[in-house]
């Protein structure tokens, strides 16, 4: 079944203490990329990745950091997370130059005191 | 810039009655348009998208979306609503790239 995965699903952490949101998918897909999602606003882009290697930032980029080592995983990194970035965050991935629909994973959700 | 504007941040309906949810999006080009719909506590979910062929689209759950160039718009309407329809509903546009576009939301109230 084709689909894109994150864990953790939901997550409560500290001020200061680095983590990890992990994002799979299986489709062997070239694009990548990670949203936020905030009352109000929608789902804006954080970072995005092109392919193995290749990552650029999005519309919302500060306090995070990726990386795409391996097709398939694009973990989002968040080195010391604030309370502004408690949100509901989004993984997507899209094969590159078609009119594919965007997969997007279940959804983390983070909450940072 | 290239944006998405979603007209009502709320819609209320009674159940059997159509729907109606305004987009319209900013014309550099020839965009692709999505509306997704996110349930509470749940991930996205794509109902129909436009990506320049038939300007009416149909899409899951009896929805549909018309774009219309003329006006900048792709309104997504149902001609009966259900108490399941109640949700968020997004629009989104894509410009030649991968990169999505999102409208801030629509929330859909459903009364009996």
């Amino acid at each position: 079944e084709a689909q894109v995965t994150q864990n953790p699903r939901y997550l409560i952490t500290v001020t200061g203490k680095k983590l990890t949101v992990t994002c799979s998918q299986n489709m062997n897909h070239e694009y990548m990329s990670w949203y936020r999602q905030d009352p109000g606003l929608g789902l804006r882009q954080i970072y995005y990745s092109m392919n193995v290697e290749v990552t650029d930032k999005g519309d919302v980029p500060e306090g995070y950091k990726v990386s795409r080592k391996e097709k398939r995983n694009f973990p989002l990194i968040l080195e010391s997370p604030s309370p502004n970035q408690t949100s509901l965050y989004f993984c997507a991935s899209i094969q590159r130059g078609g009119q594919e629909t965007q997969y997007f994973g279940p959804g983390t959700r983070l909450l940072v005191l | 810039a290239q944006s998405v504007t979603q007209l009502d941040s709320h819609v209320s309906v009674s159940e059997g009655t159509p729907v109606l949810l305004r987009c319209n999006y900013s014309s550099s080009y020839s965009p692709s348009l999505f509306w997704y719909v996110q349930h509470p506590n749940k991930g996205l979910q794509l109902l129909l998208k436009y990506t320049s062929a038939a300007t009416l689209v149909k899409g899951i759950n009896g929805f549909e979306a018309e774009f219309k160039k003329s006006e900048t718009s792709f309104h997504l309407t149902k001609p009966s609503a259900h108490m399941r329809d109640a949700a968020e509903y997004f629009c989104v546009v894509s410009y030649n790239t991968d990169k999505l576009i999102f409208g801030t939301g629509t929330r859909l109230q459903v009364f009996p």
